[in-house]
């Protein structure tokens, strides 16, 4: 079965600095798309980002941008000029392209907290 | 566009009641889903709607728990003799059609307390 895992419980950055969030997966496929939800407190979960596998280019949206490297089989999500509204909870997942399974197994996320 | 929206918001039942909640998706989003969050954990999967038909299940949803979109448009989760387990959020997500990959927008959630 395929696992999601983000090592950093909590994360913390001043507004305006950049900071990396991680996350490793472990799957035995090679097609397959991963994601980047953010988690606002008392708000609704959101797509931040998606990738998918079988695209070498590194997703980009705005200020968030990802680098995944398929081989180490990571994941990681870059917030650049980071602002007092992307203090969230960030969740990663992922997403078999295989049998039409709409699944997505997620890590248990990584508080965010950002200083003015 | 007012958002995927879950009622109710908070549900408190006793042990061995049957609840209900429903979620009413983004209009013209054909693809619904429903997960499970606990405290300190990441969103589970329960099941996948495309249109009116349940396209997916997870197994490690029993036989009390089920799910119906009857027309396309909301859709009901229904747990069966509730357990102290049961206790979570429980997340609607919606997506348009076209747009490969995961759930794009949440719901707000029902909290589920079972005492």
């Amino acid at each position: 079965a395929q696992t999601v895992t983000q090592s950093q419980p909590e994360m913390s950055v001043q507004e305006a600095e950049t900071v990396t969030l991680s996350c490793t997966y472990d799957t035995s496929e090679s097609d397959y798309y991963l994601f980047w939800y953010k988690q606002p407190p008392s708000r609704q979960m959101i797509l931040v980002i998606r990738q998918e596998a079988y695209k070498q280019q590194n997703a980009t949206e705005n200020r968030f941008s990802v680098n995944f490297q398929k081989a180490a089989k990571s994941f990681s999500l870059k917030i650049s000029d980071s602002q007092l509204g992307d203090a969230a909870m960030y969740f990663c997942a992922y997403r078999s392209a295989k049998g039409g399974s709409e699944k997505l197994v997620f890590g248990k996320g990584t508080k965010l907290t950002v200083n003015p | 566009d007012t958002g995927v929206s879950q009622d109710p918001r908070h549900k408190i039942t006793k042990r061995g009641q049957n609840v209900t909640f429903r979620c009413d998706p983004i209009s013209e989003h054909n693809r619904l889903y429903w997960y499970r969050q606990t405290l300190g954990q990441g969103p589970e999967f329960l099941t996948y709607f495309q249109n009116e038909a349940q396209l997916e299940k997870s197994r490690l949803l029993s036989d009390r728990f089920s799910a119906e979109r009857p027309k396309g448009s909301f859709s009901t989760l229904e747990i069966q003799r509730t357990e102290q387990g049961d206790s979570a959020m429980y997340l609607c997500a919606s997506s348009p059609p076209g747009l490969a990959g995961g759930p794009k927008y949440f719901g707000p959630g029902t909290r589920l307390t079972v005492t």
